[in-house]
């Protein structure tokens, strides 16, 4: 069956560090891979896309890849702030899916 | 900030009572989505529309219903809430697909309890 797996535990890191959070995905063939953040009580926000050609992409701090033979891609929170602590989720759509299946997400803090 | 609003925030209903959520939002956009997530897990995607008039079931069952009249208006619709309805409902709005790419949009989220 379809999955989609993130880091099941919580992340903590000191401030100043990289994080690096997972998303692995079995049984998809994506047409591309989102990452989205999510604060407590609120909506998830989009962060990022990258699209199944694509290695690599980057947004100021953020860095997305994508790697389709591991079926894993990895996000990189560069110089990590207490701000950034938040729940992260990557999602995914397949080629012949009709809509985005999003992971559970991975819940990080960023300690000052 | 994504236009796209939620009403009410937090609702605590007794068992029995209709209710529905109310998602609006002003970006135009073709397609909405209703996810269920309750807290710590992963967002369920329970209802869809592609345009006025054209709604579909999602992957997960739910006894609540939708209606799409007006492009901007997605609301859903418990007949009888129950304490099982008790849950976080998030809306989402996307546009048409641009060379296969599709981002949501959603909005803040509405918390039910059901007593």
């Amino acid at each position: 069956s379809q999955k989609i797996e993130q880091n099941s535990e919580a992340l903590n890191i000191q401030e100043g560090k990289t994080a690096t959070l997972t998303c692995n995905y079995t049984n998809y063939s994506p047409a591309y891979l989102q990452w989205y953040r999510q604060d407590p009580g609120r909506g998830p926000v989009f962060l990022l896309l990258i699209r199944e050609n694509e290695k690599e992409k980057r947004k100021e701090r953020l860095k997305v890849t994508f790697d389709t033979t591991l079926k894993q891609s990895l996000f990189h929170i560069t110089a990590s702030q207490p701000a950034d602590s938040a729940t992260y989720l990557c999602a995914l759509r397949s080629g012949s899916a009709r809509q985005l299946t999003f992971g559970s997400g991975t819940q990080l803090t960023v300690l000052p | 900030e994504a236009d796209i609003y939620q009403t009410p925030r937090y609702l605590v209903i007794g068992t029995g009572k209709k209710i529905t959520l109310e998602c609006s939002q002003t970006m135009g956009h073709d397609k909405m989505y209703w996810y269920q997530q309750d807290p710590g897990m992963e967002l369920h995607l329970i209802h869809y529309s592609y345009g006025v008039n054209s709604t579909e079931k999602g992957d997960l069952s739910s006894e609540s219903t939708v209606s799409r009249i007006r492009t901007e208006h997605f609301p859903l619709t418990l007949e009888s809430a129950r304490p099982s309805h008790t849950s976080q409902y998030l809306c989402a709005s996307s546009s048409d697909f641009r060379g296969g790419q599709e981002t949501q949009y959603f909005g803040p989220g509405t918390r039910l309890l059901v007593l």
